[in-house]
């Protein structure tokens, strides 16, 4: 299994260009996450999604879009990207809550985007 | 909202020593679990160690044990026998309770930074 993968792993953009991260899981978990990592910030919840065709947002949701048409595929859109985008940005799976204990992330291994 | 505090940015150990890291949580919540991922320098994340806040009993992973305050809201990670592959960001990270539609949300510290020291 590769677990979380997420491509690509490095990108620069110039302020207002689009671009979207993709993020696939070959686990079957029904849950998936997008994080941004900023220094001194920890990892911040931008958008979420609970199963295919569901998306929520999360902490920081702003200037971001999301979409899980397939269950193993999340995409992260940005728009029109601006500085304060540039970020470490992770993908996580997990299975639905369960009282087995089964309930920590995976995480993919991260994509570094940096907005000039 | 909930909260979780790591109150050390950076932390050095000597190697074959012990380390403890310290997190604090503020919820209002009953039942959650804890979590401490480690974050080499590759940026993949690792989980350590979880506990679930209905045990009483601390959890141990091999070198890795945490202590677990529930009433003071203290979730403290012990490494023994540091080994130079320990060192990372380590984060310390609060999942509320499920519901529906909310999935397993994290809440992460903002991490601390340990340096094993041959």
């Amino acid at each position: 299994n590769a677990g979380v993968t997420q491509t690509p792993k490095f990108r620069v953009l110039k302020t207002g260009q689009s671009m979207t991260l993709l993020c696939a899981q070959d686990m079957n978990h029904e849950y998936m996450y997008w994080y941004r990592q900023d220094p001194g910030m920890g990892l911040r919840l931008i958008h979420y999604s609970v199963g295919e065709g569901t998306t929520a947002k999360g902490e920081v949701p702003d200037g971001y879009n999301v979409s899980r048409l397939k269950k193993q595929n999340f995409l992260l859109g940005l728009e029109s990207a601006a500085p304060s985008q540039t970020s470490v940005y992770f993908c996580a799976s997990s299975y639905p809550p369960s009282l087995a204990g089964l309930n920590e992330q995976f995480f993919g291994p991260g994509t570094r985007l940096t907005v000039l | 909202a909930q909260t979780v505090t790591q109150s050390q940015p950076e932390m050095s150990v000597q190697e074959a020593e012990t380390v403890t890291l310290s997190c604090t949580y503020d919820t209002s919540e009953s039942n959650y679990y804890l979590f401490w991922y480690k974050q080499p320098p590759s940026r993949q994340m690792i989980l350590v160690i979880r506990q679930e806040a209905y045990k009483q009993q601390n959890a141990t992973e091999n070198r890795f044990s945490v202590n677990f305050q529930k009433a003071a809201k203290s979730f403290s990670l012990k490494i023994s026998d540091s080994q130079l592959g320990d060192t990372a960001m380590y984060f310390c990270a609060f999942m509320k309770p499920w519901g529906p539609n909310t999935g397993n949300q994290f809440y992460f510290g903002t991490g601390t930074s340990l340096t094993v020291i041959p």
